[in-house]
């Protein structure tokens, strides 16, 4: 069946610090990938996605990049404010089965 | 607009109750889903709605109890709940359900029951 790995949290980090989440997967065929992110108190915001292999999804500022061969999805961005600070969490839709399938979230903390 | 929307945001409920669940979206799409999502957890997939039709069921109890309207509205009818049942339950809807298709979520209806 499908899979997704995410990294363990929490992560802590100061302010225009690099985030990298990990994100690897196990699916049949060729997945969508998927990153969202929870505000405390929200619901899942689609953050990013991509459909094939190379593609690269990017928004405000992330960006995450579908390596088949790694089976990899990690997301990334360049500077971190406090406002990024939530819960991400990556999925895929794979194959014939088109259920969500998440990973069990990182919570992210950015201080001052 | 690319907006879901539920309602009530809060719902307390006894045992004995009888409570519905709301969700609206307006961006034509024809797949539509119920997640349930305890705390610190990723969602869980409760129902989806297929063109208006029930296409899955993640072998929920009947005390919870899903309906289709029209292709814009989703209810979710609750019944008889437990305490464990209390969530965050997230609505969210897709173009169509496919591999391909993003779904977009509203933004919950927290729920208590006591």
């Amino acid at each position: 069946g499908n899979s997704v790995t995410q990294m363990e949290g929490p992560v802590t980090l100061s302010e225009e610090a690099f985030l990298t989440i990990n994100c690897t997967y196990t699916a049949t065929g060729y997945p969508s990938l998927f990153w969202y992110v929870q505000y405390p108190g929200e619901g899942l915001q689609l953050l990013l996605k991509a459909t094939k292999a190379d593609d690269k999804g990017s928004n405000k500022g992330f960006e995450a990049t579908y390596r088949k061969e790694t089976t990899s999805f990690h997301l990334e961005k360049g500077s971190v404010q406090v406002s990024d600070s939530a819960v991400y969490f990556c999925a895929l839709i794979g194959g014939s089965n088109y259920k969500l399938t998440f990973g069990k979230g990182t919570l992210l903390t950015v201080n001052p | 607009d690319t907006e879901v929307t539920q309602t009530p945001k809060h719902l307390v409920m006894g045992m004995t109750n009888k409570k519905s669940l709301k969700c609206e979206q307006h961006m034509g799409h024809r797949a539509m889903y119920w997640y349930k999502q305890k705390a610190k957890k990723p969602p869980e997939l409760m129902f989806v709605y297929s063109y208006e039709k029930l296409s899955i069921n993640e072998s929920v109890p009947s005390r919870f109890s899903p309906e289709c309207p029209n292709s814009s509205l989703l209810n979710l009818h609750l019944h008889a709940l437990q305490p464990e049942d209390s969530a965050l339950y997230l609505c969210a809807s897709s173009q169509v359900a496919g591999p391909y298709n993003e779904q977009f979520f509203g933004p919950g209806t927290r729920l208590t029951v006591l």
